[in-house]
Parts: structure tokens; C-alpha cells; sequence
């Protein structure tokens, strides 16, 4: 089964921009992925499913800010023009057949 | 509007057992897969089971394999999770996810092991 990889804790400015990134373990390269967001103290949130392609479809309400691309295993969310409340951790997901698989999650911290 | 409210969750002595349920609005239920993800405190989210939107095929994360039970009643639009020899590390909050890529999650249950 896959293994999905994140930096545990990134951090940037705000109103600027990061990206954050989940790779995708040997062999998996052409998986689906989803971002979820997790304020502190809230349920994970959906964020949108990006594919190897870097097609993505977000969820309900998701703020224009939010995007995914890819690039061979690697898998990205970049959140621009970055707000307080964009502070959250940040989870990827994925399936495989008969298993669902989270990656370890980035802290993101808005300076 | 899709809502999914999950219920249940108690403080348990360790080898005890629960029911955890989850309650589904907005949706064809039966039309979506469902799995049960926990987050230890201070931990990351952790998938612990899921089931197909028949209940036909059922999955289960190797740490809670033949202690857990995932079930659903597509009638009642709820899904539930069975929980037996229920130990330390079982302790979480215990949410409910919608389909393959949990596009809708629950508020969560809190499920507390201690003597």
C-alpha cells in the first residue's frame, strides 16, 4: 500500500504564499490524493482531490487561495496572499483498494 | 445540506467495549463508501475502518483487526463502529468520513480507555 510523506512543520509570512507538499511512496506515483485542513481545535475540513495529472476539484466553500499541482510523486498545496486563520494543520489522503492512508501532516505556521 | 454526526463516545475501563454511530443527512447514503478515523491527543489522524456503500466489503487498519467492527444501516442512514477489548491506545477522537477521500467529516466522538 502507499505511504504518503510531509514535512512536519513549515511556515511562512502574512500574505505571502507556501507550499506544502505529500509524496507519494515508490510506485504510487499516479495516485489520487486529498488536502485536509485542520484548525486548532476543529474537525479536519476537505480541502480538494488533485490528481497526478494536477487536476483538482475542491470542496464546498474553499477560498480561491487554496490550489494543488504535481509533479511526478509529489503532490502540493499552495495557499497564497496567506490569513491568521489559514494557520492549521495540514493532512494528505490517500486509497488503495481496500485501505485509506494519511500522511504524518504539516504544522503550518502563519508569521 | 450533507451532515454526518457521529455519537457515542464515553469513558470506558480498558477491555471494555462501545458503540460508536454516525448519522448521515444530504446525501444518498447508501450511494457512498464511509470509514472511521481517529486522532489520538496531539497526534495526526490515524484511519481506523471503512465499508463499501453496500456494507458487503468491510476494511480494517491491522491495529484494531479483529477487536473492531464496522457496520451500516442504509435504511437508517447511519454507520457504526463496534468497538471490543478496548485498550489505552484506543483513547481518540473518533470521526466519520464520507466516501473514498473523505470529502465531509463529523464533529467527533470522544472515546476515553482508562481505569
Amino acid at each position: 500500500q502507499p505511504v504518503l510523506t510531509q514535512s512536519s512543520s513549515a511556515s511562512a509570512s502574512l500574505g505571502s504564499s507556501v507550499k506544502l507538499t505529500c509524496t507519494l511512496s515508490s510506485g504510487h506515483n499516479n495516485y489520487i490524493i486529498a488536502w485536509h485542513q485542520q484548525q486548532p481545535g476543529k474537525a479536519p475540513r476537505y480541502l480538494m482531490k488533485l490528481e497526478g495529472s494536477g487536476t483538482y476539484n475542491k470542496g464546498n466553500g474553499v477560498p480561491d487561495r487554496f490550489s494543488g499541482s504535481s509533479s511526478g510523486a509529489d503532490r502540493y498545496l499552495t495557499i497564497s496572499n496567506l490569513q491568521s486563520e489559514d494557520e492549521a494543520d495540514y493532512y494528505c489522503e490517500t486509497w488503495d483498494s481496500n485501505t485509506w492512508v494519511f500522511g504524518g501532516g504539516t504544522k503550518l505556521t502563519v508569521l | 445540506e450533507v451532515q454526518v454526526l457521529e455519537s457515542g463516545g464515553k469513558l470506558v475501563q480498558p477491555g471494555g467495549s462501545l458503540r460508536l454511530s454516525c448519522a448521515a443527512s444530504g446525501f444518498t447514503f447508501s450511494s457512498y463508501a464511509m470509514s472511521w478515523v481517529r486522532q489520538a491527543p496531539g497526534k495526526g489522524l490515524e484511519w481506523v475502518s471503512g465499508v463499501s456503500g453496500s456494507g458487503v466489503y468491510t476494511y480494517y487498519a491491522d491495529s484494531v483487526k479483529g477487536r473492531f467492527t464496522i457496520s451500516r444501516d442504509n435504511s437508517k442512514n447511519t454507520l457504526y463502529l463496534y468497538m471490543d477489548s478496548l485498550r489505552a491506545e484506543d483513547t481518540a477522537l473518533y470521526y466519520c468520513a464520507r466516501d473514498y477521500f473523505s470529502d465531509y467529516w463529523g464533529q467527533g466522538a470522544l472515546v476515553t480507555v482508562s481505569s
